[in-house]
């Protein structure tokens, strides 16, 4: 059973406009939210977290938003260029320390 | 530091035979992850240890898959039998400790592709 979902297998999108990548969980005890990205041949790199006492974290082009009630967590990147074109993991971690991934989400940046 | 060092990066082995996968976790994480990507289920947690003891193994698909951590520089990921759907990339991972609400992001090596033909 997934705890993690990420429904939208892929997604393009025109180079400098917005990206939006969408993640669903299921369990409100999880306390940390990560975005991982992940280029071919490569291992997953770290992007951009938030805490489950924000609501949103910015880090340039990056920003994480968390809506609790909702169980859902959104990364946008504005603008969006070639270079971001890569495959978008979202995961949580709980307090035992327990990351869970998603799916994932293809994105393609297009010049 | 190097990173999580992964061993081999490719695999290719016949049905039936045994697999070890082989991970050196970054100096000083206590918290080791094996995954293993797959088209259906993305990154797929295997099993976690903390300070060298698995915490979590429910993600283990089958009993010819184990996990060792004989100490905090090594761990190793076992395939006995292996099948052609054990075919994926499976990943490690490490992290250190880290508190409520506190960012442990893990670092992963670059993954062992494995074939089984």
């Amino acid at each position: 059973d997934q705890q993690v979902k990420q429904n939208s297998p892929s997604l393009s999108v025109q180079e400098g406009r917005i990206s939006i990548l969408n993640c669903d969980y299921t369990n409100s005890m999880f306390d940390y939210f990560l975005w991982y990205k992940k280029y071919p041949a490569e291992g997953p790199t770290f992007l951009i977290s938030i805490s489950s006492i924000k609501d949103k974290n910015e880090d340039g082009r990056f920003t994480v938003f968390l809506n609790k009630s909702a169980k859902h967590l959104s990364l946008h990147i504005v603008p969006s260029q070639p270079g971001d074109s890569a495959v978008y993991f979202c995961a949580v971690k709980s307090n035992t320390g327990k990351l869970i991934f998603g799916q994932g989400t293809t994105l393609q940046v297009k010049p | 530091d190097a990173g999580v060092i992964q061993s081999p990066r490719h695999e290719v082995t016949e049905m039936g035979q045994e697999v070890t996968l082989r991970c050196k976790p970054i100096s000083g994480h206590d918290y080791l992850f094996w995954y293993r990507q797959t088209m259906m289920r993305g990154l797929e947690l295997l099993i976690y240890f903390n300070n060298n003891v698995p915490i979590d193994d429910s993600g283990m698909p089958e009993d010819r898959f184990s996990a060792k951590m004989p100490n905090a520089s090594f761990s190793t990921l076992k395939i006995q039998p292996s099948e052609p759907r054990d075919s994926a990339v499976y990943f490690c991972a490490s992290s250190l400790i880290g508190g409520f609400l506190t960012n442990t992001e893990a670092f992963f090596g670059q993954g062992t592709r494995l074939t089984v033909v």
